[in-house]
């Protein structure tokens, strides 16, 4: 079984366009959080919710609200696309969040925006 | 505030030679460090990981890290490298206070027969 999913694993969209990602996982862990992997492979903190509330939220715009239905899902919604919103996103899962927890990734939605 | 540093961009090694990826962080507190490995296309894999009591630390496929605290740094090594192992390696540190994990912006490694 996959700890970590992520859905869909490649997306295409047009600019202007809304779009969400999902993520699942079925390891019982209380955190979860979305990445964003740019071109050069710089992997960045977006969000971070525990037992679903939201814990962290870096700098991001707020296009982009992630949603928590229960604790073993985080999805990532984004509005009105952009094309500096073509990345890799990576959900991961741990199971606290202290910061010391061994994080699981899932395997990414490669986004492309045109 | 925390940050990763991984000096090298791009490693070429030949398959069976030896390897170190270097890792230096900047933290005020003992810190939490990783290595994650990204297979291309891939998620990112757990190689090994770095809490608290022996400074070299043991990994999967073969990989060890050492601690070094007054380098500040967490260096990751493989005695002898397979073609398998080409992929991207991210160095990341954890805080013992609150909730982050920051990663390096990774090291691409080739692997030439």
């Amino acid at each position: 079984d996959t700890a970590v999913s992520q859905t869909p694993k490649y997306l295409v969209t047009q600019m202007g366009n809304d779009k969400s990602i999902k993520c699942e996982q079925n390891l019982g862990h209380d955190t979860m959080y979305w990445y964003k992997q740019d071109s050069k492979k710089f992997l960045k903190i977006m969000f971070s919710y525990n037992n679903k509330e939201l814990i962290i939220n870096e700098t991001v715009p707020n296009r982009f609200s992630p949603k928590s239905p229960d604790k073993a899902h985080l999805n990532l919604h984004i509005n009105s696309l952009e094309l500096g919103d073509s990345a890799v996103y990576f959900c991961a899962s741990s199971q606290e969040g202290t910061g010391w927890e061994t994080q699981y990734f899932g395997p990414g939605t490669r986004l492309l925006v045109l | 505030a925390q940050s990763v540093t991984q000096p090298d961009i791009h490693i070429t090694v030949s398959e069976g030679a030896s390897l170190e990826l270097r890792c230096n962080y900047s933290y005020g507190a003992t810190p939490y460090l990783f290595w994650y490995v990204q297979s291309p296309g891939q998620g990112l894999q757990l190689l090994l990981k770095y809490f608290s009591g022996d400074t070299l630390v043991q990994g999967i496929k073969g990989f060890e890290a050492e601690f070094k605290r007054s380098q500040s740094s967490f260096n990751l090594r493989k005695p002898s490298v397979h073609w398998s192992d080409a992929a991207e390696y991210f160095c990341a540190v954890g805080a013992s206070t609150g909730n982050q994990f920051y990663f390096g912006t990774g090291t691409s490694l080739t692997v030439i027969p």
